[in-house]
């Protein structure tokens, strides 16, 4: 079976640009979360989305935002960007969102420059 | 403030030499910890799920246990490819937040021949 899937797996963009970064869950799998891990640290929660709806949301800016589509994929956004928002960006699929066992999948490197 | 403390931060050890690494945590609402194992540039991978104090589980070398303050993951005998940094996580659910997942710094363990 295919675990979670991210891509891009790397992106360069400017201060101020946009990214949108996309999330497939493993099948079967209805519940996505997003953490952020910048060099030498742990995982920041960002954002969970279950069927759609969001279900727990991390301490960030309003520039940060995420979708879930039917097909249980998701997107997350990423406006007006800073060098701070230089990191790895990590999905997670659960089967419920009460769920503790969250499959990571390979992450997304963000270099803003 | 809900805090996730991981410790030590690095650890040595000969192959054989069993060890112990801690998470200890200030949470209200614990829905559950759970450890991750993270090798170099890739996303965590799931080793446990504990719910409640008094729980062990136990996986190959690994063996984590929960009390309600902290949580140990014992690794008896390691190996080098056991080499890896460990990251513990916390689940808290409210009704104004919802979901949340908190993080520790991890132990970067390294297991030499």
């Amino acid at each position: 079976d295919a675990g979670v899937t991210q891509s891009p797996t790397h992106l360069i963009k400017t201060r101020g640009q946009q990214v949108t970064l996309r999330c497939s869950p493993i099948s079967g799998h209805k519940s996505v979360s997003w953490y952020q891990q910048v060099l030498g640290q742990g995982p920041q929660f960002i954002f969970q989305y279950y069927e759609k709806e969001e279900r727990g949301r991390g301490n960030f800016p309003d520039r940060f935002s995420a979708r879930q589509f039917p097909n249980y994929s998701s997107e997350l956004n990423v406006n007006a960007l800073l060098l701070g928002d230089s990191a790895l960006y990590l999905c997670a699929s659960s089967v419920m969102p009460g769920s503790l066992e969250q499959y990571f999948g390979p992450g997304t490197r963000l270099t803003v420059t | 403030e809900d805090q996730v403390t991981q410790s030590p931060e690095a650890l040595r050890l000969q192959e054989g030499e069993s060890s112990s690494l801690n998470c200890s945590y200030t949470v209200s609402g614990l829905r559950g910890l759970f450890w991750y194992r993270q090798d170099p540039g890739k996303g965590p991978e799931f080793l446990f799920t504990l719910y409640s104090a008094g729980e062990e589980k136990e996986k190959e070398r690994l063996k984590a246990t929960l009390t309600k303050k902290e949580s140990f993951l014992h690794i008896t005998a390691p190996k080098p490819e056991d080499s890896a940094t460990y990251l513990c996580a916390v689940h808290i659910s409210s009704g104004n937040t919802g979901n949340q997942f908190y993080f520790g710094t991890g132990t970067s363990l390294t297991v030499i021949p």
